[in-house]
C-alpha cells in the first residue's frame, strides 16, 4: 500500500523554537508538497518541491522553510515558531503531472503555547 | 490566489437520500480538476482526477462532472449512506501541476 508517512502526529513546541516537520514518501513521486489547514481556510500551499534539491514558494511560505535532500523526504522547519503557526500540516506527493492525484499523509497538528 | 469555491458549506441528509454538491473555479488556464474525500482523522483520499470538458466518472455510488468552459463541477453521491460522512474537497490545477488551489470542502453528514 502506498505511504506518505509523517513523523508525527502531535506537537507542542513554545514561541520561538525552531521545528522540523518530517514526510517520507514510498512512492519514487518527484513533486512533494507541504500545506496546512484551518478551518475556514480550506488548505493553502506552503511550499513545494518538484525535485531534489528544488522548492517553490507556494501560496503562504512566510515564516518556514522546506528542505528536500532526498527524492522521498521532504521536511518543513519553522525557523522560529509563533502561535500563528499552530494549526494541521498536511504533507502530500504526486507524479509530476499531478494528474494522478495526490497521496496525503495523516498530517501533523501542531500547537505552538 | 485563484477563487475555488465549493458549495453548499455542509450539509445533513437522511440515509439512503440522493446528494450533490458543487466546486466552482476559473474558466481560464484549465488543467486539471480533483475530487478528494476527507474523513476525520484520516488522510485525504483521491477520489477522481479530471481533465476534458464533458468529463464523467464513476466510482461505485459516487460519480462526478466537469464543464471546464463555464467552470463548474458536480460530485454526485447516491443512497447515501452514513459511511460517507466526510468532507469532500476540490483540487484546480491550473497551467501544469504547480499551480494548485483547494477549495474550503463541503462537510457531508448522513443521518442513519
Amino acid at each position: 500500500d502506498v505511504k506518505v508517512t509523517q513523523s508525527s502526529r502531535y506537537l507542542v513546541k513554545r514561541t520561538g523554537e525552531k521545528v522540523f516537520l518530517e514526510c517520507v514518501q514510498d512512492m519514487d513521486h518527484e513533486n512533494m508538497f507541504w500545506y496546512r489547514q484551518d478551518p475556514g481556510l480550506g488548505l493553502r500551499l506552503i511550499y513545494f518541491s518538484y525535485d531534489v534539491k528544488m522548492k517553490e514558494k507556494g501560496d503562504i511560505p512566510e515564516g518556514y522553510s522546506v528542505s528536500r535532500e532526498k527524492k522521498e523526504r521532504f521536511s518543513l522547519i519553522l525557523e522560529s515558531a509563533s502561535t500563528n503557526q499552530t494549526s494541521m500540516y498536511l504533507c502530500a506527493s504526486s507524479w509530476r503531472t499531478g494528474l494522478g492525484g495526490y497521496t496525503f499523509g495523516s498530517g501533523t497538528r501542531l500547537t505552538v503555547v | 490566489i485563484l477563487n475555488v469555491e465549493q458549495s453548499p458549506q455542509s450539509l445533513h441528509v437522511q440515509e439512503g437520500d440522493s446528494t450533490n454538491f458543487t466546486c466552482s473555479f476559473p474558466s481560464s488556464n484549465f488543467y486539471a480538476l480533483h475530487w478528494y474525500r476527507w474523513e476525520t482523522a484520516k488522510s485525504p483520499e483521491a477520489l477522481f482526477v479530471m481533465t476534458l470538458n464533458g468529463d464523467e466518472k464513476k466510482k461505485g455510488r459516487i460519480s462526478a462532472t466537469l464543464n471546464t468552459k463555464e467552470g463548474y463541477s458536480y460530485l454526485y453521491i447516491k443512497g447515501s449512506q452514513p459511511e460517507d460522512s466526510a468532507t469532500y474537497l476540490c483540487a484546480f490545477l491550473s497551467g501544469g501541476y504547480q499551480k494548485v488551489t483547494f477549495g474550503t470542502g463541503t462537510k457531508l453528514q448522513v443521518i442513519p
